[in-house]
């Protein structure tokens, strides 16, 4: 199985500072043929589901506002919230679906 | 209103069975894949099954292969998952989740999520 490792556990970040989360995977999931890398972001705010924020490692979901960012390749990547704001407080997870089984990191805590 | 909404949790012993269901509203269920994605309580989240959009195709984690049915009904927008052999740690939120492949295409990860339904397994 490839094993997702985020840092740091938690953080917290002043309103309208940078956040920034990282994800590492434990094989490539970088995919050579179509130079794509298999990588998710998700939000989940207290009692809610999560919400799609990123995947290819890089392409925000509809709707989703542009101060989140997603950056890296290989085995190293990261979720940037450029300005924090209030309603971002949330735990986010990376996953990768390069394979079978779908893994997802432990999750880190953004607090203001 | 596009929405997935599950239902069928509880409180079950440990050994038995319970079947979880998620129906589907607002968008062509039949074109689409969906997941099982659970979340035990106060830790991450886990992937469960797939199955695909006419239900040709099944995907099961390790921990629950051999134990746990996915299954579809097009005709009626419902997804299911069939549980047996429940323990311990089954216990959790049992989230479906739609894949963002549409038809025949299968993308592996999630862009519609239902609220989910707790499974309790104790004694």
């Amino acid at each position: 199985d490839i094993v997702m490792t985020q840092s740091p556990d938690s953080l917290a970040v002043f309103l309208g500072e940078r956040a920034t989360i990282n994800c590492k995977s434990s094989q490539s999931v970088l995919y050579n043929s179509n130079n794509e890398n298999y990588l998710a972001w998700y939000q989940q705010k207290p009692g809610q589901p999560p919400k799609l924020l990123i995947y290819w490692a890089s392409t925000r979901d509809s709707g989703v506002p542009d101060r989140f960012s997603g950056s890296g390749s290989g085995t190293d990547f990261t979720l940037t919230i450029s300005s924090l704001q209030p309603e971002d407080v949330a735990v986010y997870y990376c996953q990768q679906y390069y394979r079978t089984p779908l893994t997802f990191g432990g999750g880190t805590k953004v607090e203001i | 209103q596009v929405q997935l909404v599950e239902s069928g949790g509880g409180v079950v012993q440990p050994g038995r069975s319970l079947r979880l269901s998620c129906a589907a509203s607002g968008f062509t269920f039949s074109n689409s894949g969906m997941h099982w994605v659970r979340q035990a309580p106060g830790k991450g989240l886990e992937w469960v099954a797939l199955i695909r959009y006419d239900g040709s195709n099944k995907y099961y984690a390790d921990s629950v292969r051999g134990r746990f049915t996915i299954s579809r009904d097009n005709s009626n927008n419902t997804l299911y998952l069939q549980m047996h052999s429940l323990g311990a740690e089954d216990t959790a939120v049992y989230f479906c989740a739609r894949d963002h492949g549409r038809g025949i295409g299968v993308s592996w990860f999630f862009d519609l999520w239902g609220r989910g339904s707790m499974v309790t397994v104790s004694s």
